[in-house]
């Protein structure tokens, strides 16, 4: 399995945007999928979008379209997350997962990052 | 979308009770269903996927069923360690929804 390791936490005003990075750990980067997961305080898990390492391919939730961007380098093994025109509701922790395998399930994920959006 | 709805929502059980938790599909979603197990402050971690495939290093008595719309978890024993929250989740076809949760709680 890949080791994914996530950037610190955030506090950001609203409208403001916030750019989240993922860093793979070896030679894995191109083996999986990259996906972004958010979760709110207490709530449930929410799918926000994935990315293809290998063709760059991405993929976003119908709710996030328009606002989430993903991308990558692959020099150092780092995906990114950023959300733009953010509003309290964005307040969550947000994870990255790798997805592969049988199910395609998530097997991997990041330590999580919180991020808060505050006036 | 695929919705995914799971229960109970929560459940009081105690140590050694055998635990059920089912997760509905809204659609058929072959063998795309899998089960997170996620702790308070923590990042999940996969427990089944593929409907029934255990994940290298989670112990035996978690077990997992089901085909076409209704799927199910089960813990055979439940341990002290086992006490969390679980979600079922659909990677069949985008956006790849968790259900709701189901939170097992110590009796």
């Amino acid at each position: 399995q890949v080791q994914l390791v996530q950037s610190g936490a955030e506090v950001k005003r609203p409208g403001a945007s916030v750019k989240v990075s993922c860093k793979a750990s070896g030679n894995s980067f191109t083996k999986y999928d990259i996906n972004w997961v958010r979760q709110a305080t207490g709530q449930g898990l929410e799918w926000m979008g994935w990315m293809n390492p290998n063709s760059g391919n991405t993929g976003y939730a119908q709710k996030f379209e328009g606002r989430v961007t993903m991308t990558q380098n692959t020099s150092i093994h780092t995906s990114y997350m950023e959300l733009i025109s953010l509003r309290s509701e964005d307040t969550a922790v947000y994870f990255c997962t790798s997805g592969a395998g049988d199910g395609y399930n998530f097997g991997s994920w990041g330590q999580g990052t919180l991020v808060t959006v505050s006036s | 979308d695929i919705q995914m709805t799971q229960s109970p929502s929560s459940l009081s059980a105690s140590v050694g009770d055998r635990v059920t938790i089912t997760c509905r599909a809204s659609q058929r979603i072959d063998t795309f269903l899998n089960w997170y197990q996620q702790k308070p402050g923590k990042a999940p971690k996969v427990v089944i996927y593929a409907i029934s495939h255990l994940e290298s290093g989670v112990p035996s008595r978690f077990s997992g069923s089901g085909s076409g719309t209704d799927f199910t978890l089960t813990i055979s024993s439940l341990q002290p360690e086992d006490f969390a929250t679980y979600y079922c989740q659909q990677s069949y076809s985008t956006p790849f929804t968790f259900g709701p949760g189901t939170k097992v709680h110590i009796k």
